[in-house]
């Protein structure tokens, strides 16, 4: 079965504490994704890698960070300096290197902060 | 950067009863993209329209493109509980970058 795993699916964090949410997928996928949804908010890009070893911030890359060492991980760090990290984290991949190609999401990750 | 209006924000319909959910855009758009989010679930694509004047249908859903391709519309007939959910429109800005619409939030009275 192929697809995008996310784990943990909920995540509880104290003030202060970094975190790192794992984003694994076995589509052979090329291109990695990570976004930011807000209760009744739409997506927004945080960072982005189109191939291994290689990544670029997206609309809201402050207090976040990663790592892109294998073509199917993407772990992203969430760190005490992100101001407000209580959010929906949503991991996605597309088959090519274009972020405007269809994006295939994992069921996300659910982060409170404490 | 591109921006795009998605509107409305909220739609209560009774089941049985038809929806739509428009996407606008101040400049020309290349492709659109639309999405549905289950609540509680994670975005799932449905289409992609490209070309001038586009419509495409999947069962009961109706995908429309502008003729000026600043616009997109979803359309759905005779809505079913199976429809609740959120629905979000995604278009290219620049080479690398999609951006999404805020949402339509779908809630249905069976």
């Amino acid at each position: 079965d192929g697809g995008i795993t996310q784990s943990p699916k909920y995540l509880f964090r104290k003030e202060g504490q970094n975190v790192t949410l794992s984003c694994e997928q076995n589509l052979n996928h090329d291109a990695m994704y990570w976004y930011r949804q807000d209760p009744g908010q739409g997506l927004r890009l945080i960072y982005y890698s189109q191939i291994v070893n290689d990544f670029q911030k997206g609309d809201i890359a402050e207090g976040y960070s990663v790592s892109r060492e294998k073509k199917e991980s993407f772990p992203l760090t969430v760190t005490s300096a992100q101001k407000n990290p209580t959010a929906f984290y949503l991991c996605a991949s597309t088959e090519g290197p274009g972020l405007a190609d269809t994006q295939y999401f994992g069921p996300g990750t659910r982060l409170t902060v404490l | 950067g591109q921006q795009v209006m998605q509107i409305p924000q909220y739609q209560h319909v009774q089941e049985g009863e038809d929806f739509t959910t428009y996407c606008n855009s101040s400049t020309t758009l290349s492709n659109i993209q639309w999405y549905k989010q289950r609540p509680g679930g994670h975005p799932v694509f449905l289409i992609q329209l490209v070309k001038s004047g586009e419509v495409k249908k999947q069962k009961r859903l109706t995908f429309q493109f502008g003729e000026a391709k600043k616009n997109s519309s979803l359309h759905i007939t005779a809505t079913q509980t199976t429809d609740v959910g959120t629905y979000f429109c995604a278009v290219r800005q620049g080479a690398q970058k999609l951006v999404f619409g805020q949402g339509t939030r779908l809630t249905i009275n069976p």
